[in-house]
């Protein structure tokens, strides 16, 4: 069964502030996603990555496959981004399900 | 084009009782998969129809269930209501392992 970990759990910040949020797994996988879970619930599905770095705006995603570990960046942090991402991996081979999501880190970006 | 919908968007229930929730997929896209997200638990993959075929399934009893209209439509059913199903259930659509785009999730409470 694959194991996914993030930290941290809890992040602030203050604006303008470089962010990155950790994402280790315990199985080798095919490819990787980051989720952005704002508090009305709604999920947005920010990158999905196999390998090397993806960039949107002021997101980055990066994987390293061999260590099996992921990190998101937020560069110049706004209060905008106050969400909870989410990382999630496919099962391990012979498991059920299409997903298995890591718990989550709140970020809070003060003004 | 238009988003993923979900209907309803709040659900008050008691035990016991029996639920059944919509999910209307972006059009054009053929799979939809149903997620049950709890603060304890997270979020967990319940199942995924694709071309009115359930293709994959998670570790949930059998009172959860789904099905697939050939219009893509799908719907997901709760029988005999425990408190513990208590969540927030979001669907999303679009190919697995490809980005999958989630609608705003219904709200559910047993009582």
């Amino acid at each position: 069964k694959n194991e996914v970990e993030q930290s941290p759990q809890n992040l602030t910040a203050q604006e303008g502030e470089f962010i990155t949020i950790n994402c280790s797994y315990s199985v080798g996988i095919s490819a990787l996603h980051w989720l952005q879970q704002h508090p009305g619930g709604g999920i947005v599905s920010l990158f999905m990555l196999s390998s090397g770095k993806k960039k949107h705006g002021r997101l980055i995603a990066t994987i390293n496959i061999q260590e099996k570990h992921s990190s998101l960046h937020i560069t110049a942090s706004h209060p905008r981004d106050s969400a909870v991402y989410i990382c999630a991996v496919p099962p391990s081979r012979g498991s059920q399900g299409n997903l298995i999501f890591g718990k989550g880190t709140k970020l809070s970006v003060k003004p | 084009k238009a988003g993923v919908t979900q209907t309803p968007r709040y659900l008050i229930k008691t035990r016991g009782q029996q639920v059944t929730l919509s999910c209307s997929p972006i059009s054009g896209h053929r799979s939809v998969s149903w997620y049950q997200q709890t603060p304890g638990q997270g979020l967990q993959f319940l199942f995924e129809y694709f071309s009115e075929t359930q293709r994959n399934k998670g570790n949930f009893p059998g009172r959860f269930s789904g099905r697939q209209f050939s219009n893509s439509r799908s719907e997901m059913n709760v029988s005999t209501l425990e408190l513990g199903d208590s969540a927030l259930y979001l669907c999303a659509s679009g190919h697995y392992p490809e980005t999958q785009y989630f609608g705003p999730g219904t709200r559910l409470l047993v009582l």
